[in-house]
């Protein structure tokens, strides 16, 4: 089936402006994560759902930046007065289970450049 | 497309030889590990995975070994392709009640030379 899809692929924002960053992760995938990647560096983690419980939300790194995934599915990743720090590409991966011993399947992420 | 990594270590091989990419990782209590290869543009894509209780494991053309008592994993690549020109991101899983969470290394960019 279809991997983890992500929208929009790209997305620049002025300073200040409120973005959505979409996830479908693969159907039937209980745990969902966020992660962000800066140019150049690994990716870190943001938040983690199992079904529609966020269980995890520690790495977010700002009270700017919320996530929500209401039907256990579709997760949106928002993050309220872009800051140009914002600037990243944001992945989303999902597993099947919530085994820690499961590799995670990613996303080709969303870049996301604040100007 | 844009490069995953402009300032990433980088290793350099001869189409046909082996590769090996190694990382250190940081936590003692990590208990599983994988490698995952990021083409430009892309997501992590996985490669290989091994639990704490192994030293070994072998898949289509790539090995993980992992040394625990130095916190060293490393990944093996026979007979390197064009195709594998990437980032090669190490990943640790902490032990966690709930689910996968992953920590990164910081990466090597691997360039096959035809």
């Amino acid at each position: 089936g279809a991997g983890v899809s992500q929208s929009p692929r790209y997305k620049v924002a002025k300073r200040g402006q409120d973005v959505a960053l979409r996830c479908d992760p693969i159907s039937g995938h209980v745990s969902l994560f966020w992660y962000q990647q800066a140019l150049g560096q690994g990716p870190e983690f943001l938040t983690y759902f199992q079904n529609e419980a966020q269980l995890d939300k520690s790495g977010l790194p700002s009270d700017r930046f919320f996530a929500e995934r209401p039907e256990g599915s579709v997760s949106t990743l928002k993050i309220q007065r872009t800051q140009q720090e914002d600037s990243a590409v944001y992945l989303c991966a999902s597993v099947y289970g919530t085994s820690y011993n499961s590799p995670l399947h990613f996303g080709n992420g969303t870049r996301l450049t604040v100007t | 497309g844009e490069s995953v990594g402009l300032h990433l270590p980088t290793l350099s091989v001869q189409e046909g030889d082996n590769s090996i990419i190694n990382c250190a990782y940081s936590n003692s209590a990590s208990d599983y590990f994988i490698w995952y290869k990021q083409e430009s543009g892309k997501g992590p894509q996985f490669i290989i995975d091994i639990r704490s209780n192994m030293d070994k494991r072998q898949g289509q053309r790539v090995t993980v070994l992992l040394n625990k008592t130095v916190k060293h994993l490393s990944l093996q690549i026979a007979a390197t392709q064009p195709g594998d020109s990437a980032v090669y991101f190490c990943a640790e899983s902490l032990i966690y009640n709930a689910g996968n969470m992953l920590t990164f290394g910081g990466g090597t960019r691997l360039m096959v030379k035809p």
